[in-house]
């Protein structure tokens, strides 16, 4: 099974609402990964997780919270979003690192509107 | 730095014909890998094919194939016999071990339309 889940599938949320994505995979993946879509763009690497811990932030505005609360869990919690930020967010997830190259597996996506 | 180039926004194709779309990579890393995924409009990224950087052989994949030339930084996607379905964007990418192989980096894309 090479399945990632993401909920909600759409979001409607104003400026000042506190939202929050969710990601699961069962894959036994210790890496997890958010990615942000424009339309018409390649995916943009945010956040990743490796072994519950964040390893990489790619300078992401801190209205951007994520949150990894076990090896299958990963959360984004959203915070006094602005317009621009409406787009495709997408969760990944490979197995670990370790010196060898794997395949992400990635979700349904997210897609957000920010009102 | 690593960066992929997708030269061809669209390509068009007939049904059973086969289509090549292109890429080419730059980066300085010693070891690094290839990856081609398909996004239909539903937005899901679909894992293809994946070459890594020392593969002697080609990587292949049922009707997916990966022409690697290194000494040329190109990795281009051969889709044989194409389908109906097989219409939607194409992202080529790349990991290396500079950044621990934790960074996907992808092109801008190429969709394709397989035309009946």
């Amino acid at each position: 099974d090479t399945e990632v889940t993401q909920t909600p599938k759409h979001l409607v949320m104003g400026m000042t609402n506190k939202k929050s994505l969710k990601c699961e995979q069962h894959m036994g993946h210790r890496a997890m990964y958010w990615y942000k879509q424009k339309a018409k763009k390649p995916p943009e690497l945010m956040f990743v997780y490796s072994y519950e811990k964040l390893s990489i932030n790619e300078s992401v505005p801190s209205r951007f919270s994520p949150e990894c609360p076990n090896s299958s869990l990963l959360n984004l919690h959203l915070h006094a979003l602005q317009p621009e930020d409406s787009a495709l967010y997408l969760c990944a997830s490979s197995q670990s690192q370790g010196g060898a190259i794997y395949e992400q597996y990635f979700g349904p996506g997210t897609r957000l509107t920010v009102t | 730095a690593q960066k992929i180039t997708q030269t061809q926004p669209g390509m068009f194709v007939q049904e059973k014909e086969a289509v090549t779309l292109d890429c080419t990579y730059d980066t300085s890393d010693p070891s690094y890998g290839l990856f081609w995924y398909k996004q239909p409009s539903s937005g899901e990224m679909i894992f293809l094919i994946y070459q890594g950087s020392y593969d002697q052989q080609n990587a292949t994949e049922g009707r997916y194939s990966l022409n690697f030339q290194k000494a040329r930084k190109s990795a281009n996607l051969v889709i044989s016999a194409s389908q109906l379905g097989d219409s939607a964007m194409y992202f080529c990418a790349m990991r290396g071990l500079n950044t621990g192989f934790q960074k996907l980096v992808f092109g801008t894309g190429t969709r394709l339309l397989v035309s009946p």
